[in-house]
This record gives structure tokens, sequence and C-alpha cells, in this order.
């Protein structure tokens, strides 16, 4: 069974300062990763996705994430961040044989102080 | 805005009640999921529907059902509520291939006193 473990719950950060969120993944078959963003009081909205090729994956607002097959990690990354991606963020993984649903990790709270 | 609408947004009732959450799929998406977001047990994955049809089921508990209608919106019941049945309650919609992305309504808050 697939499983997705967020190493960090919070993550505090000066305002322009880089960040990584970490994620790692456990799976015996191929998977399509995504990290989800979440604002307080809102949805979940889609960052970025890996499904095949480049490792090195672009998303909104800045956001970028590296897919590690040998470390099954999806890490995401942003050189300089505001005090608006204060939020919750969701690494989340499924798999092709097993519809859709997608298997959460338990969140990483990113709070940017000024 | 990502096209999906749930409604109610909040939800309040009294334990041993029954309420209905109702979901609208982004146009052109035939798959329906349902996932609930609690503090202890994070973002869970509930049921799938796809084009009226159950396709996967998770950790979903016998009170609660689900069902998408020929229009394709969707409705998740939950009877004989309890405290810890207090969460989020999400929507999300797709085409059906593993590789599409989910589309996320805003949530249904479900308080139960």
């Amino acid at each position: 069974a697939q499983s997705v473990t967020q190493l960090d719950s919070q993550v505090p950060v000066f305002e322009e300062a880089p960040v990584e969120l970490r994620c790692n993944y456990s799976s015996s078959v191929s998977v399509y990763l995504f990290w989800y963003v979440q604002y307080p009081n809102q949805g979940l909205q889609l960052l970025l996705k890996y499904l095949s090729g480049s490792t090195l994956v672009k998303g909104i607002n800045g956001f970028e994430a590296e897919f590690n097959k040998s470390q099954t990690s999806f890490h995401l990354r942003k050189p300089s961040v505001h005090i608006s991606d204060t939020a919750e963020y969701f690494c989340a993984v499924k798999t092709g044989n097993q519809g859709g649903k997608l298997i959460f990790g338990q969140g990483t709270e990113l709070s940017v102080k000024p | 805005d990502s096209g999906v609408t749930q409604t109610p947004k909040h939800l309040i009732t009294a334990t041993g009640q029954r309420v209905t959450l109702r979901c609208s799929p982004r146009s052109g998406d035939l798959s329906v999921y349902w996932y609930q977001q609690s503090l202890d047990q994070g973002l869970q994955f509930l049921i799938q529907y796809y084009n009226g049809e159950e396709r996967a089921k998770g950790n979903i508990l016998e009170r609660f059902s689900a069902q998408q209608f020929p229009d394709l919106h969707s409705e998740l019941n939950l009877s004989s509520l309890e405290l810890g049945d207090s969460a989020l309650y999400f929507c999300a919609s797709s085409m059906l291939l593993p590789t599409d992305t989910q589309y996320f309504g805003p949530g249904t808050r479900l308080t139960v006193l």
C-alpha cells in the first residue's frame, strides 16, 4: 500500500528566505505525485504535479519540486517566499492501478514571518 | 475558482441526525471523489463515482453513503451522526485517467454537537 510522509509538520521561515518542504512516499509501482496548497478556510489548490518526464517540475506561484525515484522523494521548494505563501501544503500520491484516489500526507504548515 | 461547487458551506447539527452534502463537478468531468479532512485523521479518501457508478471505496463508514446522479452531481449522505464526524468534507472532480488532475471544491464544514 502506498503512503506519504511529510517530514515537517510546521516550517517557520522569514520573508524572502528560501524554503523546502519535504515529502517521501512509499510505493512498489509507478506513481503520480502532487502538491496541493490550502489557504485558511479554503479548498485545496493544485500547485504542481509530476506525471512523467523531467524530474524537475515547475508550478504556480514560483514553486518547484524535484522527483527523486531512488530516494522516493518529491520535495517542494521556493527560492524566496512571501507572506502570502503562508498556508498548509499537502503532498499526495496516486497510482494508475487503484482508480483515482489520492493518498495525502499529513500536511506541512508554512508560516512566513516579516 | 476550481469550478467545483459544494453546498452548504457550513452545517451544524446534533448527534443522531442525518445530513446531505451536495457537490457539482467541473463541466466535462465525469468522476467525483469525496474526502474527509479532520484534525486527527488528516485528509482521507472516502469514495469515488464515475459517470453514475461507484468506482472505488476508501475509509467510508457504513453510516455514510453517496451517489452520483445522471446530471453528474453527487451527494454524500451521513447518518446517525457522532461527534467524531465533525470535519471538513471535500468533493473533487476529474476526468478519469490516472494522470488527470483532481480539482477540489471549497468544502463543507460539518459540526456535530
